[in-house]
């Protein structure tokens, strides 16, 4: 069956660096989506994604945040200067079009920032 | 604000009971609404989605929709401990690609 995959699963970085999560999405959908867990807390959207654009984002997705497709099959989540409370798991989600509104997760990125 | 509360727990559910876990929303709006299984440290893993009021089953799970309550509920069946997990409501608010909005989650133990 196919899956969301996610790379790396871990990742650890200094306050101030730039990190790039990647995602490879399920090939046949359309709809992109970056959403992160804080330790203890709920699941936050941050970025949908469709047709190379943004579709929606949040309010935690400041200036500070960007995404892309850079080819057919990866999906990136670009923080350019990292801050402790970025700390927390990312995950990437994808839905096909149609009638399924069902949104598959991948398995997260840890990101630490120290 | 369009928030999606869910009772923390924890909930403890002898083996082979019945495990039930309630959600409401506040957007009345709200069209899709969706449960997922969460282990510690792990992905949100899709177990339910519903659509329409009334009662959806797979398997040991039955999912509950009350549109008019804006509540949506969860059934487990002879619960098992591979179901201790953190469940978590998704709401969609709209027929569509829209964001998810989430659920605190309910910590369900299923005691042997």
């Amino acid at each position: 069956e196919p899956e969301v995959t996610q790379t790396p699963s871990h990742q650890v970085t200094q306050m101030g660096q730039e990190v790039i999560l990647r995602c490879v999405p399920i090939s046949n959908h359309l709809y992109f989506y970056w959403y992160r867990q804080i330790l203890g807390q709920k699941v936050e959207f941050l970025v949908s994604f469709y047709n190379n654009e943004i579709s929606e984002k949040s309010e935690i997705f400041d200036d500070q945040f960007s995404v892309e497709r850079p080819d057919g099959s990866n999906f990136t989540l670009k923080i350019r200067s990292t801050k402790l409370e970025d700390s927390a798991m990312y995950f990437c989600a994808s839905i096909t079009s149609g009638a399924s509104y069902e949104q598959y997760f991948g398995p997260g990125t840890r990101l630490t920032v120290t | 604000q369009k928030e999606v509360e869910q009772n923390s727990g924890p909930l403890s559910v002898p083996e082979g009971a019945i495990a039930s876990l309630n959600c409401t929303y506040s957007d009345r709006g709200s069209q899709s609404f969706f449960w997922y299984r969460q282990y510690s440290g792990k992905s949100p893993e899709l177990i339910m989605s519903i659509y329409s009021n009334g009662d959806k089953e797979d398997g040991r799970f039955t999912a509950q929709l009350n549109k008019a309550s804006q509540y949506v509920s969860l059934l487990i069946r002879d619960s098992q401990p591979s179901d201790s997990a953190t469940y978590l409501c998704a709401v969609n608010h709209s027929f569509g690609n829209e964001k998810l909005t989430f659920g605190t989650g309910t910590r369900l133990t299923i005691i042997p």
